[in-house]
């Protein structure tokens, strides 16, 4: 059963990078077919993309976060991850990985989540 | 890019249908068949419950149901049930090769 598991500091300052991981267990990160993202979600709001990435380096990216944003994959450590710099109170969320499947459109599966607050 | 379009809340009460709308551009759920449906619980992750407009992961319920009409694409419960009280999301594809999610719409089961 495939899983994913975010990691990471709970609590960032503003102006810092928060840098997240999820690593994905039960079944290779490497396989081409597959994307890997992360979603995030304030507290109280709805759902927000941020970024995917595939295995081989191809990324997409939020428009309204691109210029703070890099998503990377490390197929050694069965791992993506996220960093998101320059960070203020509203990166405050809770950030979510999921994956995938190439040639469709649904994230079939989801980490729990990961709450990472910024404050000073 | 703008959050695609949902009600704010729907309700319903047991065993009867209801059906939240997602509505957004030529350039996003207009453009390709790939939008998908999340259901989420209070503190949990979402949970896929359709992809590619009208399809179903295996294990979930026949009484959702999902179909697109232009830039509008729909998710339909029929039978409610006390459980399905959540938070359901939309989610697409768009011309500039990014995702957009809708703002979520809150289902109340009376």
């Amino acid at each position: 059963q495939l899983q994913l598991q975010e990691s990471g500091p709970g609590l960032v300052k503003p102006s810092e990078t928060l840098s997240l991981t999820c690593t994905v267990s039960g079944d290779s990160i490497n396989s081409g077919t597959y994307f890997w993202g992360w979603i995030r979600q304030p507290p109280g709001k709805g759902l927000e993309w941020i970024a995917n990435v595939i295995y081989g380096g191809s990324t997409q990216y939020n428009p309204s976060l691109r210029s703070r944003v890099t998503i990377s994959i490390d197929t050694s450590k069965n791992h993506f991850s996220l960093n998101l710099n320059s960070v203020t109170a509203a990166d405050t969320a809770v950030y979510y990985c999921a994956r995938r499947r190439g040639g469709s459109g649904g994230l079939d599966y989801w980490g729990r989540g990961t709450l990472v607050a910024v404050s000073s | 890019q703008s959050a695609l379009t949902q009600p704010a809340s729907v309700s319903g009460s047991p065993g009867q249908s209801i059906t939240i709308s997602c509505t957004g551009t030529s350039s996003d759920v207009g453009a390709y068949n790939y939008v998908s449906w999340y259901q989420q619980h209070p503190g949990k992750a979402p949970k896929l419950m359709i992809f590619d407009v009208n399809n179903r992961p295996s294990g979930v319920s026949n009484r959702f149901s999902g179909s697109k009409s232009g830039n509008t694409a729909s998710l339909t419960i029929s039978g409610l049930q006390a459980e399905d009280e959540a938070d359901y999301y939309c989610y697409s594809y768009t011309t500039t090769s990014t995702w957009v999610f809708g703002g979520g719409t809150k289902l109340t089961v009376l």
